[in-house]
């Protein structure tokens, strides 16, 4: 069965640092695997998605993520984080197109003035 | 505006009563989700409808009925109420391109 595992419930990044949000999956065929932000009070809205194209994939707001079968993972990045940022942020996992997502248990990202 | 809406937004009802949230998308998308986000914020799958035919019921108790008038709408109907079901209920909708598409949610608060 397929499922992600988002390690760190909250992550807490200084105003202009990194921001590293982990995501492993598990999946016994070729996933297709999405990062969701959702603020406070509303939906979830889509980042960015891998779906066995390129590797490296870019996404809103400044947002990428990699995909590394060798690692199992689908870790999200921003180079340099504002406070705009902060929310909750999923990963999800997929076996295609019309398939449930199947969610992590969610990051809280808070960024520090 | 092209979105997935859903009505209400908010509702709050006793136990034992019997409520519905619709949801309406005008994407074009052919397949459309109900997921449930409990207290601790996680997602779980209920429903899905592909052109108005059920493909995915995970284990929802069957107090809980999707209806599927057209591709451009589902709704979620829900009897008999219990504390248990307060969640925010989220409406989604794809287009066999992988990504969902999701609606503002529906907080349903049973007192």
């Amino acid at each position: 069965a397929q499922s992600v595992t988002q390690l760190g419930s909250h992550v807490s990044v200084s105003e202009g640092a990194l921001v590293l949000l982990r995501c492993n999956y598990s999946s016994s065929v070729p996933p297709y695997l999405f990062w969701y932000v959702q603020y406070p009070n509303q939906g979830l809205q889509l980042l960015l998605k891998y779906t066995s194209a390129a590797t490296l994939v870019k996404g809103i707001n400044g947002f990428e993520a990699e995909f590394k079968k060798s690692e199992t993972s689908f870790h999200l990045t921003k180079p340099s984080a504002h406070m705009s940022d902060a929310a909750e942020y999923f990963c999800a996992v997929s076996y295609g197109g019309n398939e449930k997502l199947t969610f992590g248990t969610g990051t809280r990202l808070t960024i520090i003035p | 505006d092209t979105a997935v809406s859903q009505t209400p937004k908010y509702l709050v009802t006793q136990m034992g009563n019997d409520k519905s949230i619709k949801c309406e998308q005008n994407l074009g998308h052919d397949t459309m989700y109900w997921y449930k986000q409990d207290s601790k914020k996680f997602l779980k799958i209920m429903f899905s409808y592909n052109n108005k035919e059920l493909i995915i019921n995970e284990t929802v108790p069957n107090r809980f009925s999707p209806k599927s008038p057209d591709k451009a709408h589902l709704n979620l109907h829900i009897n008999s109420l219990e504390l248990g079901d307060s969640a925010v209920y989220f409406c989604a909708s794809s287009l066999a391109t992988y990504e969902q598409y999701f609606g503002p949610g529906t907080r349903l608060t049973v007192t």
